[in-house]
């Protein structure tokens, strides 16, 4: 059983055409991410929610729109995509865990295999 | 922003070696997380260490945390060709719960 699922693993498109990414995870955790990673490898936070509620929104285009039918499922919406787009995007769930002082006190993140979008 | 920089880039190693990383950072910290990368895999969870240890074991992982010098390292004891891999850090700052990656240490181990 897989933990964190993302659909498709691989994404090949034309500039300007509208694509979506969707992901499941059956851990039961409230919190769902999603991340860019770029050729770099440099893994930068895009979206958070909690229980289908936005709770970050990292400066990313509007055109990109995440979308939580429920807390198990956390789908990337992408609209207009431009060749900037392609890179390696992965979903990823947590069950924060908080301090009696308010402070995160663990946050371990579990990832879907990532889904390589390429832009042409 | 509160990022974590892995040193080195790359390293290459022999079956059998230590590897030791590091990892810096800018600013206070709740906690400290070490994951692991497998080429064209999702991130693995290796081990989180609290702003108020200074040591923790996994196995053949060890990790260190100096606050004072706003640095962690991760040793990995007895290499083998399957820990080829990437591994990132990430730090928890502030009031934020979301851990934020460095780019990552590439280690490859020879066989």
């Amino acid at each position: 059983d897989t933990a964190v699922s993302q659909t498709p693993k691989y994404l090949v498109t034309q500039m300007g055409n509208d694509k979506s990414i969707k992901c499941e995870q059956n851990l039961g955790h409230d919190t769902m991410y999603w991340y860019k990673q770029d050729s770099k490898k440099f893994l930068k936070i895009m979206f958070s929610y909690n229980n289908k509620e936005l709770i970050i929104n990292e400066t990313v285009p509007n055109r990109f729109s995440p979308k939580s039918p429920d807390k198990a499922h956390l789908n990337l919406h992408i609209n207009s995509l431009e060749l900037g787009d392609s890179a390696v995007y992965f979903c990823a769930s947590s069950q924060v865990g908080w301090t009696s002082g308010g402070q995160s006190s663990y946050n371990e993140q579990f990832f879907g295999p990532g889904t390589r979008l390429t832009v042409l | 922003s509160q990022q974590g920089e892995e040193d080195p880039q790359a390293l290459s190693i022999q079956e059998g070696e230590n590897a030791t990383m590091n990892c810096s950072y800018k600013t206070s910290i709740n906690n400290l997380q070490w994951y692991r990368q497998n080429s064209g895999r999702g991130l693995v969870h290796l081990i989180l260490i609290r702003s108020n240890e200074r040591e923790k074991h996994s196995g053949r992982l060890r990790v260190t945390l100096d606050t004072s010098k706003k640095s962690s390292s991760l040793l990995i004891t007895a290499s083998r060709a399957a820990d080829t891999a990437s591994y990132f850090c990430a730090t928890e700052a502030g009031g934020s719960y979301i851990p934020t990656f460095g780019r990552g240490t590439s280690l490859i181990v020879h066989p």
